[in-house]
Order: structure tokens, then sequence, then C-alpha cells
């Protein structure tokens, strides 16, 4: 495996469920980030790691609960969504954040919340 | 606020050239980068300018002007494979990204 892998690629899940989304980044990195894309609108940073420790959390709904056990894996725990929430979600990677670094994306896991 | 602008849609030909627009409003600035977004595909990066002027990448070029708070990414030569969006970036004083909604770029043969 080379570069930034997501899964699943897609998601269904009803607002009652328990899900994750899994990230893995094989470009030895130290910081990962999980971003909202949905139609037409930018893409929203949702939250930071760098070494493992969370850095940013831009005052996303705690139904998303993110987890970095590692530099290489990011998940995003997903609890009582909302139909609103029904996106793309993207993982990236970067060597470091808080720097100008360019980040690598995975191919997003297309998720509808029923 | 923070915000970018660029245009929701384009259209152009095969063969042609084509510059894609964006303005930005940041709080602090660390560079602009330009993405390009095949649809149903990770975002993959293109250019990043710091400094004004021109940055040329073989087909591709991006221009950065920091006094306007503008960019465009040139396309020239276009080929069928470069429809697709193209999402304009900008750094801000907390090395975030903001992001504008992406311009889709439509080639016509």
């Amino acid at each position: 495996e080379t570069g930034v892998t997501q899964t699943p690629r897609h998601l269904v899940m009803g607002m009652t469920n328990k899900k994750s989304l899994k990230c893995e980044q094989h470009l030895g990195h130290n910081a990962m980030y999980w971003y909202k894309q949905s139609a037409k609108k930018p893409l929203e940073l949702m939250f930071v790691y760098n070494f493992k420790e969370q850095t940013e959390n831009n005052s996303v709904p705690s139904r998303f609960s993110p987890e970095c056990p590692n530099s290489s894996h990011l998940f995003l725990h997903l609890h009582t969504l909302q139909p609103e929430d029904s996106a793309l979600y993207l993982c990236a990677s970067s060597q470091l954040s808080g720097t100008s670094d360019e980040q690598y994306f995975g191919p997003g896991t297309r998720l509808t919340v029923t | 606020g923070q915000n970018i602008d660029q245009p929701t849609e384009m259209t152009a030909t095969e063969g042609a050239i084509v510059q894609i627009n964006c303005t930005y409003q940041t709080s602090g600035f660390n560079g602009l980068f330009w993405y390009q977004q095949h649809a149903g595909e990770a975002p993959t990066f293109l250019s990043y300018n710091v400094l004004d002027g021109l940055e040329e990448k073989g087909r591709f070029s991006s221009f950065l002007s920091r006094s306007k708070g503008y960019s465009y990414l040139l396309l020239k030569e276009l080929q069928m494979k470069d429809s697709a969006s193209y999402l304009c970036a900008s750094m801000d004083s907390n090395y975030q990204l903001i992001w504008g909604a992406g311009t889709k770029l439509i080639i016509k043969p």
C-alpha cells in the first residue's frame, strides 16, 4: 500500500448506529487530519493530530470522536449522527502540522446517514 | 472573517488555455495552495505560492499577488483528463488551510 488509504469507501448508517472510519498513511508523516467535504462547500477541517497528540478541534460536535493510536493511523468514531452529517470524509497527512508542508489526501469515505 | 472566492464552474475547449481565479482574505498568510480533485477521488497537490509572481510547472502555472489577495491557476494545452475540480486554499497565521468551494472545470472536445 502506498500513500493514504481509507476504509470503508462507502458507508450507510442509521442515526442510532455506531461506526468507525479508518485512515492509514504509509508516508512516514507525523501529522494527520480529518476533513468534511459537502457538495459545493469548502473543505471543513475537523481535527488535527501531530505526533499522536490532538492539536486542533474545530468546534466539532461530540458525536464525532477521533482517535490516533500512532502517527500512521487515525480513526473517526461516529455515533448518533444526523442526516446533515452525510458527506465525504477525507483524511490527510503531512510531515508536520503547523508548517506549510503539503497535505496528502486519502480517497475519502462517502457517508450517508439515513 | 476568513473567505476564499473562486468561480463555481468553468468550461473550456481541449487544446485551449484556461485561467481559474481565486481571491482570499485570511487572518495572516503563509502561502496559497492549489489542489486538483477528480470526481470520487482524493485531492492532489498542484502548487504552492508564498512569494509574489508566477510559478511554472509544465502545463500548469500558478500566480500570486499578496497585495491584492489574488491568485490564479493557468492550465495550458488542455486535455480531457484535466476535467476536475480545482481547489484554492490559503494558509492562515495558524498554518491552517482555509479552502474555497472549488471550481469545476469542464473540458469539451
